[in-house]
Formats: C-alpha cells, structure tokens, sequence
C-alpha cells in the first residue's frame, strides 16, 4: 500500500497567516492526489483535485502544488471558517490512502 | 449536485453482517465509481472499496474476504456488506463518488455504526 505522511497533525495559526499542509507519499503519484475540508459532523468537501486543480466554489485562497511523491495544500490568508481538518488522499493506486488528517485551529 | 444518503443499522452485534445502502439522487448512478470510505473514531480515513455501474469491484486487500458491494441501477443505489464484524470495525461509514483522474469529489453524510453485544 502507499503510505501518506501528513504534516502537521494539528496546527494553529492566526487570521490572515498563510498556512501550508504536506501529504509526502511512499511512491510517486503522478497527480492523483486530492485534498479535503471536513468539519465536525459534516461530510468532508474537496478542495483541490490533480494536485493543483481548484474545485468550483472553492475560494481562491485555498492552492494545491506537487507531484510526484510531495504535495502541498496552501491557504494563502487564512479566514475564521477555516478552521477544520484537512486530509489528502491517492487515488494512483490501489488500495487508495488517506492522509492522517491536519486539524487545523484559528488563534 | 450530486447527493448521497446513507442508510443501515447504528449497531451491529459481534460476528455479525452490516449492511448498508447509498441512495444516489440528483445525479446519475450509471457513471463513474461508487465508493465506501470508513473512519473509527479518532482514526484516520480507511477506503473500503468501489463498485462502477457495471458491477466490477475493487476492493481493499485488508477487508476483501469479508465485503461484498453491489449496485442497483434501477432505484439508483449501492450497497456495502462486510460480514464478521468485530469492535475495530466501530467506524462512521461514507460513501462517496469517485470520477477517474480525479478522486473522491461528492460524499455523504456519514453513519456511525458501532458493533457491540
């Protein structure tokens, strides 16, 4: 299986700073890397697809970058109703695996 | 856009069968992948597996010899069974849509099942 590193595991950080979130993946994968928001109780949404493809709707403060076995998701001015947890997953191979998740937490 | 509903029991006893269904409404079943996705509490997210509208499944080794998917065109759902279960598979269970080259993209709500006598 392909293991994915998220880092960190929990973070927390002010309104405006600009935050980065890692998955490194245990072999390469192309750009079959999505990145997810999920809050308490609700049903995670997608951010970012293909590694660096914004989803529809998604406000542009949110950026995904990478490739390979390396990724990164942005947060570029970080807002109150981001706090949450983020996770990626590969869907390069099976079976698919998931990111540990970061929780993220506003000061 | 697509919605997802899952549906089963909250509790499964110890060696028991869970079932669950996922009714598919504003969006056609008869494309892409089909997905269940379970996470224990303060674990991580585990893919079970998917099924496409043709009935082909990929399955997670981990859990291959005891889950069975199945999908029904006709009233636009899918379904999970996984058989002998035991407390580590205590779990909220998603399904979700899964689009080829770009992952997971629309997911349920969630149910928690717990397995406990």
């Amino acid at each position: 299986d392909i293991q994915m590193t998220q880092s960190p595991s929990a973070m927390s950080a002010s309104v405006g700073d600009r935050v980065t979130i890692t998955c490194r993946a245990s072999q390469a994968l192309y750009d079959y890397l999505a990145w997810f928001q999920q809050k308490p109780g609700k049903a995670p949404k997608r951010l970012i697809y293909a590694a660096s493809t914004l989803q529809s709707g998604v406000p542009s403060r949110f950026s995904g970058s990478g490739s390979g076995t390396e990724f990164t998701l942005t947060i570029s001015s970080l807002q109150p109703e981001d706090s949450a947890t983020y996770f990626c997953l590969q869907h390069n191979n099976y079976p698919y695996t998931f990111g540990q998740g970061t929780k993220l937490e506003i000061k | 856009q697509v919605q997802l509903q899952e549906s089963g029991p909250g509790l499964v006893r110890p060696s028991g069968t869970l079932s669950l269904t996922c009714v598919v409404s504003a969006g056609s079943i008869n494309s892409h992948w089909w997905t269940w996705v379970r996470q224990p509490p303060g674990r991580g997210l585990e893919w079970i597996g998917e099924i496409n509208p043709s009935g082909t499944t990929n399955y997670n080794p981990s859990l291959k010899s005891r889950i069975s998917m199945s999908v029904d065109k006709s009233e636009s759902q899918f379904s999970l069974k996984l058989n002998s279960m035991t407390a580590g598979d205590t779990a909220v269970y998603y399904c979700a849509r899964m689009i080829s080259g770009e992952g997971i993209d629309y997911w349920g709500q969630g149910t928690l099942v717990t397995v406990s006598s």
